[in-house]
């Protein structure tokens, strides 16, 4: 079963709105949650992170909500841009598992001019 | 600083035949861990190495092997190729330390015939 979910597959978003985008989890053990970009025929770039301390982050444009009641996790881009189109993909693990990141299936989002 | 080089970008093996895929790790980092992403499951962890130990391994067969180096550079193996080996592999490397975040390289293609 699969313990890190990101249910929408594609988000689209105009240029200079909002996007954000969604991750929810079962595993209460968790404590170290990431979201990576990635474009085709490419490695995931890493772009924000938090920890199971905060409850947000922000660096830039980019904003990461943790809400440990609901696992449910959230990237905010504000605003957004033509070059954020790419597959965005939430990863997460505890603290004991150091290099196993769980990751979601990934949403991607097309920021329209 | 150098980032994660992954070796060959790409490659086409026979089935049965058997692969060794490499990562050089960002310079000082001591973690390197393996993924496979395919369409189907997403980005699985494969395992992670650490001082040359391997530390954590994800659920995939014994044919899936890997090493690492005084350097930490790392090998993936994988012997007995199947056609559902077919994916794209990537590299991870960190510090090694809890809560810190992972850089991957590009990934190398394989392709299964």
């Amino acid at each position: 079963d699969q313990q890190v979910k990101q249910n929408s597959p594609s988000l689209s978003v105009q240029e200079g709105r909002i996007s954000i985008l969604n991750c929810d989890y079962t595993n209460s053990m968790f404590d170290y949650f990431l979201w990576y970009k990635k474009y085709p025929a490419e490695g995931p770039t890493f772009l924000i992170s938090i920890s199971s301390i905060k409850d947000k982050n922000e660096d830039g444009r980019f904003t990461v909500f943790l809400n440990k009641s609901a696992k449910h996790l959230s990237l905010h881009i504000v605003p957004s841009q033509p070059g954020d189109s790419a597959v965005y993909f939430c990863a997460m693990n505890y603290g004991g598992s150091q290099g196993n990141l769980i990751f979601g299936k990934g949403t991607k989002l097309s920021v329209k001019p | 600083k150098a980032g994660v080089t992954q070796t060959p970008r790409y490659l086409i093996k026979t089935r049965g035949q058997q692969v060794t895929l490499s990562c050089s790790p960002i310079s000082g980092h001591r973690s390197v861990s393996w993924y496979q992403q395919t369409p189907g499951q997403g980005l699985q962890f494969l395992f992670e190495y650490f001082s040359e130990t391997q530390r954590n391994k994800g659920n995939f067969p014994g044919r899936f092997s890997g090493r690492q180096f005084s350097n930490s550079r790392s090998e993936m193996n994988v012997s007995t190729l199947e056609l559902g080996d077919s994916a794209l592999y990537l590299c991870a490397s960190s510090g090694g330390t809890a809560y810190t975040e992972a850089f991957f390289g590009q990934g190398t293609r394989l392709t299964v015939v």
